[in-house]
């Protein structure tokens, strides 16, 4: 069984401030992917960005980015100029590789992250 | 673009009751997954169908039940309701079988009083 931590309960960072929210997981698979999600007030699960565990070369999206570390098993999203509408809660998540239909998600505890003005 | 569908949005169902949620994947999706969040909590995987054939199953209680239909869509039922089933219930399909392009719907916030 996977288990996917995350160890942060909230954090607070400054409007156009870097913020990185950390992640661990825990799995015996070898190949597999790890997602960070956004949900923010309105509860919608967005998906912010996708790492695949044989690629070596950390995934980017716009301001988001990912420090993807397959030894340690560690998997931290950072975001850059951060903006309002950054606040939301973020989980990280765990999907092994699958083409079987058993691709169900894993998921942190979440982090609230909240963006001052 | 069509996203998944989930209906109703809101529901509010008194103990021991039943009810039933829908969920319509986007179009060409075969699979189906059904997630469970809690109050505060991270979502929790319930049941996958895949083809209109179950391919996995989480902490789903034994009163809970959910099918695929030859039209995709996918309904989970709730029997004999506990006040500790309100939650928001999440849908999300992909092609396939594959999380790689697993699209949420918005949910279905049950209220069970």
């Amino acid at each position: 069984a996977q288990t996917v931590t995350q160890s942060q309960p909230e954090m607070s960072v400054q409007e156009a401030e870097t913020v990185t929210l950390s992640c661990t997981y825990d799995t015996s698979e070898n190949n597999y992917y790890l997602f960070w999600y956004k949900q923010p007030p309105s509860r919608q699960m967005i998906l912010v960005i996708r790492q695949e565990a044989y690629k070596q070369q950390n995934a980017t999206e716009n301001r988001f980015s990912v420090n993807f570390q397959k030894a340690a098993k560690s998997f931290s999203l950072k975001i850059s100029d951060s903006q309002l509408g950054d606040t939301a809660m973020y989980f990280c998540a765990f999907s092994p590789f699958s083409t079987g239909a058993n691709s169900k998600l894993t998921f942190g505890k979440g982090i609230t992250l909240s963006v001052r003005p | 673009a069509a996203g998944v569908i989930q209906s109703p949005r809101h529901l509010i169902k008194e103990k021991r009751e039943t009810a039933t949620l829908k969920c319509y994947p986007i179009p060409r999706h075969d699979t189906v997954y059904w997630y469970q969040q809690g109050p505060g909590q991270d979502p929790q995987f319930l049941i996958s169908f895949y083809e209109k054939m179950q391919s996995d199953k989480g902490s789903i209680p034994d009163r809970f039940s959910a099918q695929q239909f030859s039209d995709y869509h996918s309904e989970l039922n709730m029997s004999s309701l506990e006040l500790g089933d309100s939650a928001l219930y999440f849908c999300a399909s992909s092609l396939q079988g594959g999380a790689t392009e697993a699209f949420f719907g918005q949910g279905t916030r049950l209220t069970v009083v």
